[in-house]
């Protein structure tokens, strides 16, 4: 069966530090792969989506960026966190056409 | 943009009464519809599905409603059970990869 796994579950890092959030999924090849944000009244914001290796789309210009290194590995990173980052991120897979079905997230607060 | 509207931020219905949840959206290349529950600091898991070639889909006391129309869906449970507390979220897409969330309802249960 597939499974997705995130984390951390929860992160606090102080304004201008780095962040690097992983999600790996397993039991399936060549998903599509997302990073999605839930903020008070903004519901789940798609950040990024990819649909192979290498290839990232961006939803929303910020200050993060994804990196799809291997097939089943996404990573959501920073240079500099800004207070505004803080929420709960979202990794997610799908294979086309199907549902969507998500990790656990992680708790990212910025102080 | 906000795509996809959920109108309601929060919604409180008797036990074994009909919860009714309901989502707009604007983009009407949108085929394919979904509907998601979230428990607070877990992913949010898949429901129920519907495409534009139906107006309706039922799965036990779930049942998606679809208004190609007016751009509209709706979430009826039927009857309502405690355990159905959680934030629903609506999804659409267009294409099987990209998926955009509305900004989610809380359903409260009351015993």
């Amino acid at each position: 069966s597939q499974t997705i796994h995130q984390w951390p579950a929860t992160l606090v890092q102080p304004v201008g530090s780095p962040l690097s959030l992983e999600c790996t999924v397993e039991g399936t090849s060549n998903p599509n792969l997302y990073w999605y944000r839930q903020a008070a009244g903004r519901g789940l914001q798609l950040l990024f989506y990819s649909v192979g290796i290498g290839q990232i789309s961006s939803e929303v210009p910020q200050n993060l960026s994804a990196s799809r290194p291997q097939d089943r590995q996404f990573i959501l990173s920073s240079k500099k966190l800004l207070l505004s980052d803080s929420g709960f991120y979202l990794c997610a897979w799908t294979r086309e056409g199907t549902e969507a079905f998500f990790g656990q997230g992680t708790r990212l607060t910025v102080v | 943009d906000q795509q996809v509207k959920q109108n309601s931020p929060s919604l409180s219905v008797q036990e074994g009464r009909i919860s009714i949840l309901n989502c707009d959206y604007t983009n009407s290349m949108f085929d394919y519809f979904l509907w998601y529950k979230k428990y607070p600091a877990e992913g949010p898991t898949f429901l129920i599905s519907i495409s534009s070639i139906k107006d309706k889909n039922e799965d036990g006391r779930f049942t998606v409603f679809l208004n190609k129309s007016a751009k509209h869906l709706s979430l009826h449970i039927v009857p309502s059970q405690p355990g159905d507390s959680a934030v629903y979220f609506c999804a659409a897409s267009s294409d099987g990869n990209q998926f955009y969330f509305g900004t989610g309802t809380s359903l409260t249960v009351i015993p």
